[in-house]
């Protein structure tokens, strides 16, 4: 049983260029997120799935897209990177969003923008 | 929104219990605990969760105040493995789980 996985673990980019950070998932968890956390601070939510085909807004959403096709993959896009998303990024699911369900993490994608 | 109050950092020794304090004095009558915890370099790790009574899995113990204004997450016997920053955090359901991660509390543990 895998969890959440994250691809990559690193990456380099340079300001303006696009990407996407993968999350898949195993558990047939309903629910599922992205946090970004910056050096020395907390976990912020970027955007987050409550099932496939439904997305909304976290908050700090902005330059970030997300679509939800399918119960497994959550993947996030950077649409033209900043030095300001700089950042590690990780991935949540549970099995869905009442405040009684455990959240499982990834090991997270180190990100960063030159 | 409620808030949450922990100390920055703890020191314990190998093999001694730990006690973990929370003070979330605004939670609601709904809102659970949920205690994660941070190891260098990783992802959160879920600890455990909890409503009103006290409760116990494999990783630790939750007690929850009788008042549910403050909680204690118990490790029975602290290892190395265990240094970590630990966050106690009562999820915020608007639309979604938003878990809001604080400053959290810094174990080390000496061997």
């Amino acid at each position: 049983n895998a969890g959440v996985t994250q691809t990559p673990k690193f990456q380099v980019l340079k300001t303006g260029q696009s990407m996407t950070l993968q999350c898949a998932q195993d558990m047939n968890h309903e629910y599922m997120s992205w946090y970004r956390q910056d050096p020395g601070m907390g976990l912020r939510l970027i955007h987050y799935s409550v099932g496939a085909g439904i997305t909304d807004q976290g908050e700090v959403p902005n330059g970030y897209n997300v679509s939800r096709s399918t119960t497994e993959d959550f993947p996030l896009r950077l649409l033209s990177a900043a030095p300001s998303q700089t950042s590690v990024y990780f991935c949540a699911s549970s099995e869905d969003r009442r405040s009684n369900q455990p959240q499982h993490f990834g090991d997270g994608t180190r990100l960063s923008i030159l | 929104d409620a808030k949450t109050t922990q100390p920055n950092s703890m020191e314990s020794n190998e093999e001694e219990p730990v006690h973990l304090p929370c003070n979330h004095s605004t939670i609601s009558g709904t809102d659970y605990i949920h205690w994660y915890r941070q190891l260098p370099s990783q992802g959160p790790e879920y600890v455990i969760h909890g409503l009103t009574s006290n409760v116990n899995n494999r990783m630790a113990s939750l007690a929850i105040a009788e008042d549910r204004k403050s909680s204690t997450l118990i490790l029975h016997r602290a290892t190395l493995r265990d240094a970590a920053v630990y966050y106690c955090i009562p999820p915020i359901i608007q639309g979604a789980q938003k878990l809001v991660f604080g400053q959290g509390t810094r174990l080390t543990i000496n061997p």
